[in-house]
């Protein structure tokens, strides 16, 4: 079956740490995105990639880093630099920006 | 620019009472919209949405939605509501056309289910 699939989907950073987050759809879709979801939030826009070598920064993409080196590959990096990490992460995929999202089940991150 | 505004944040409803989620968006051209619906610990799923035609789209689990243009409106609504229904519903927008590749999502509106 085609779809998002996100992992791991609890993941733990130690202060200073780098964490990557994994994304690969089979969908055949051009564009991806990631969201952070906080508690009683709503989803906020961390980037976005229209195709494959390309992407854009979303609405809070400080102390965050993508790649889009596949078309079925966006990996989110966590950097030291995202002070307050802790949060639900989703990745998402459509044929276009303005058709329908898949999404995967999340990653949830952790400070130790 | 576009904008979606959900209206409570929370909802309760009793089980096989009407359920309505309202949603109001805002933008410059014709919009497509879309109801999202996430249960505990998953990503979002699609619920149904509008893009052309029928003002009235029907989606899954029972629920449809209205596109009202006058009132830049496009409520969630369900006539009896069951206990699997507790859920976060989210409505979002994304521009007919345009190259912006992206949808806006409200702040969502938590439905709780009374036996």
């Amino acid at each position: 079956d085609g779809g998002i699939t996100q992992s791991p989907k609890y993941l733990f950073r130690k202060e200073g740490q780098n964490v990557t987050l994994s994304c690969e759809q089979n969908l055949n879709h051009d564009a991806m995105y990631w969201y952070r979801q906080d508690p009683g939030q709503g989803l906020r826009l961390i980037y976005y990639s229209q195709i494959v070598n390309d992407f854009q920064k979303g609405d809070i993409a400080e102390g965050y880093s993508v790649s889009r080196e596949k078309k079925e590959s966006f990996p989110l990096t966590v950097t030291s630099a995202q002070k307050n990490p802790t949060a639900f992460y989703l990745c998402a995929s459509s044929i276009d920006g303005t058709k329908p999202q898949h999404f995967g089940d999340g990653t949830r991150l952790s400070i130790l | 620019a576009q904008s979606v505004t959900q209206l409570g944040s929370h909802v309760s409803v009793s089980e096989g009472a009407l359920v309505l989620l309202r949603c109001n968006y805002s933008s410059s051209v014709p919009p497509y919209l879309f109801w999202y619906v996430q249960y505990p610990n998953q990503g979002l799923q699609l619920l149904l949405k509008y893009t052309t035609g029928a003002t009235l789209v029907k989606g899954i689990n029972g629920f449809e939605a209205e596109f009202k243009k006058s009132e830049t409106s496009f409520h969630l609504t369900k006539p009896s509501a069951h206990m699997s229904d507790a859920a976060e519903y989210f409505c979002a927008v994304s521009d007919r056309g345009s190259s912006a590749s992206k949808i806006i999502f409200g702040s969502g509106t938590r439905l709780s289910i009374r036996p």
